[in-house]
């Protein structure tokens, strides 16, 4: 096992495009995470999976966003109609029931 | 709602020098106390935590609930300690992590 994963590592969108990232988590853990990390802050939690069920979402979360946990492995997060703040690291963390959380390396996303 | 502080951005110290990097928490309920460190071109990790109440790469960090504190120490830094330091809380049943700014520690030889 290598880890959480994340796809594409970076990305450079224009302003209004929409765009995705995945997230794959480590086998067999049951929480998925998702935080957004801005230049000089720490990471900033946007939505929660138990297995397939997104049980909590930040309202940070605008109605652009959206995020998915198909059959309760990985995770896709989807920004529609990107703005210049949506410029952040994306990152994903996983973790068993109760136990660490393990993040991945993060998606960088640059909206010009 | 819950609120991690880091009041300082960057410590830099010599080799051998003691650290201390200070977080204060906010919280109403029984936190859960971490420290995360990402070292450069790594992901973010996990250092230690406050129930286990260990020493990790001969860092501690004792949870001080009358002063809301969770500082991490270590006696003498190497230069591997270099790297970005994030004090976080766990709150709810959902365990999502709330973090602090972060704090930057340069260790020079």
């Amino acid at each position: 096992d290598t880890g959480v994963s994340q796809d594409p590592r970076h990305k450079i969108t224009k302003r209004g495009q929409n765009v995705t990232f995945r997230c794959d988590p480590i086998s067999e853990h049951n929480r998925l995470y998702w935080y957004r990390q801005t230049l000089g802050q720490g990471p900033e939690f946007l939505t929660y999976f138990q297995n397939e069920a997104q049980l909590e979402k930040s309202r940070l979360l605008s109605d652009r966003f959206s995020a998915e946990r198909p059959k309760g492995s990985f995770s896709t997060l989807e920004i529609q109609r990107t703005e210049q703040g949506d410029s952040a690291m994306y990152l994903c963390a996983s973790s068993p029931l109760s136990g660490e959380q393990y993040f991945g390396p993060g998606t960088r996303l640059t909206v010009t | 709602a819950q609120r991690v502080t880091q009041p300082e951005k960057l410590l830099s110290v010599f080799k051998g020098a003691p650290v201390e990097l200070k977080c204060n928490y906010s919280y109403s309920g029984s936190p859960e106390l971490f420290w995360y460190v990402q070292y450069s071109r790594q992901r973010l990790q996990l250092l230690l935590r406050h129930i286990s109440r260990e020493s990790i790469k001969g860092f501690t960090a004792d949870l001080n609930k009358g002063e809301t504190s969770f500082h991490l120490k270590k006696p003498f830094a190497q230069e591997e300690d270099s790297a970005m330091y994030y004090c976080a809380l766990i709150s709810g049943a959902n365990s999502k992590l709330t973090f602090g700014k972060g704090i930057t520690l340069s260790v020079r030889p």
